[in-house]
């Protein structure tokens, strides 16, 4: 079955350590890959778009990898700080339409 | 100037209601979605229209309808409401064509619907 797994459980990190989450697919062979940032009570907000012959994609403090071997993607918040707490969320383009399939999200909370 | 507004924000219904959530972006794409969140913030699409034209209907049961009146409007029409359709419902926007893909998706802010 056709699945996109993230860290599992809420992620904790100290402010201005590097934070980094994980994104495992199967079943998928994406051409994009997506992540989102969601405050609590607000929609998701577009951070980064890594195409499959990428290998790295950067944006101010934010890494993103795709490792189309594995089927995985890193995402990296460096030197972290309490704002950056939120659920991030990562989606593979699965069809046509822009259709993004959606993973089951991090929450990462950025402690003093 | 919200880029993609919906309404209303919060719903309180009981079961067997029907009701409506309406969707506008102002930010000129073609396509249009509805995705659902459930209680465990699972985030998954049910519909897209590009251009007034149904595009992508997932597994969804008939009591949800979805109506495009032009490209800038999508709403979400929910007949005999459950228990189970609680959840936030949100609308969203791509510059993607038909058959496209990698455009980055601009969400609204959410409607809560609590069915009791």
């Amino acid at each position: 079955s056709q699945k996109i797994e993230q860290n599992s459980e809420a992620l904790n990190i100290q402010e201005g350590k590097t934070a980094t989450l994980t994104c495992n697919y199967t079943n998928y062979s994406p051409a994009y890959l997506q992540w989102y940032r969601q405050d609590p009570g607000r929609g998701p907000v577009f951070l980064l778009l890594i195409r499959e012959n990428e290998k790295e994609k950067r944006k101010e403090r934010l890494k993103v990898t795709f490792d189309t071997t594995l089927k995985q993607s890193l995402f990296h918040i460096t030197a972290s700080q309490p704002a950056d707490s939120a659920t991030y969320l990562c989606a593979l383009s699965t069809g046509g339409g822009n259709k993004l399939t959606f993973g089951t999200g991090t929450q990462l909370k950025v402690e003093l | 100037d919200t880029a993609v507004s919906q309404t209303p924000k919060y719903l309180v219904t009981q079961m067997g209601n029907d009701k409506s959530i309406k969707c506008e972006q102002n930010l000129g794409h073609d396509t249009m979605y509805w995705y659902k969140q459930d209680s465990k913030k699972f985030l998954k699409i049910m519909f897209s229209y590009n251009n007034k034209e149904l595009i992508i209907n997932e597994t969804v049961p008939n009591r949800f309808s979805p109506k495009s009146p032009d490209k800038a409007h999508l709403n979400l029409h929910i007949n005999s409401l459950e228990l189970g359709d609680s959840a936030v419902y949100f609308c969203a926007s791509s510059q993607a064509g038909k058959n496209w893909a990698g455009n980055t998706i601009y969400f609204g802010e959410g409607s809560w619907l609590t069915v009791v």
